[in-house]
């Protein structure tokens, strides 16, 4: 079974600057998709940014980009000039590509603290 | 533009309880799920229903059972509540459940069992 890890339980950047979420990932699958999930206090899950596995160019949406290194398999999500509307619950996730109606996996979060 | 309803937002059970979460979607989704989310644990699968009249278990199914009463609607039930199902409920809904597709969720169920 796939999983999914998130080594940084709670991270926190000063507003304007960058942060990098880390994502890594465990699977004998080549292809696949990934994606980065955000939680703001509202409870609300919103679908950040999405990256399929036998695409090479990262996944970029706005200020939010992705380092996606298959070989490492690692995913890790950049954003650039945070706001303090960043701050919230991020989720990395995964899916098969090969399992036909395959739900997502996530990893266990990083809680994202945006300082004023 | 409701997207996906769960009812209720917030229960509090005794233990032995039993009680229904209700999810209905208006997206014409073939998919849709149930996870839990617990802190520090993140979102874990409990089931899902990859098309109408089609279940299948998740990663902690245990205590729990479902129904695709039809497309729209996807329910949860916890037939005799534990402390240990004290958690947030997540329903969510998709159109196939494979590719890239985004999931909609809903905006969740607090569930306190003492």
């Amino acid at each position: 079974a796939q999983t999914v890890t998130q080594s940084q339980p709670e991270m926190s950047v000063q507003e304007a600057e960058t942060v990098t979420l880390s994502c890594t990932y465990d699977t004998s699958e080549s292809d696949y998709y990934l994606f980065w999930y955000k939680q703001p206090p509202s409870r609300q899950m919103i679908l950040v940014i999405r990256q399929e596995a036998y695409k090479q160019q990262n996944a970029t949406e706005n200020r939010f980009s992705v380092n996606f290194q298959k070989a490492a398999k690692s995913f890790s999500l950049k954003i650039s000039d945070s706001q303090l509307g960043d701050a919230a619950m991020y989720f990395c996730a995964y899916r098969s590509l090969y399992s036909g109606n395959t739900p997502l996996v996530f990893g266990k979060g990083t809680r994202l603290s945006v300082i004023a | 533009n409701a997207g996906v309803t769960q009812t209720p937002k917030f229960q509090v059970l005794k233990t032995g309880q039993s009680m229904t979460l209700q999810c209905a979607q208006d997206m014409n989704h073939n998919s849709m799920y149930w996870y839990r989310q617990d802190p520090g644990m993140g979102l874990r699968l409990i089931y899902y229903s990859a098309s109408e009249g089609t279940t299948d278990k998740g990663e902690v199914p245990n205590g729990y059972n479902v129904s695709r009463l039809n497309k729209r609607e996807f329910s949860l039930r916890l037939e005799s509540a534990a402390p240990s199902q004290t958690s947030v409920y997540f329903c969510a809904s998709s159109v196939s459940g494979t590719g890239n597709e985004k999931l909609f969720f809903g905006s969740g169920t607090q569930l306190s069992v003492l």
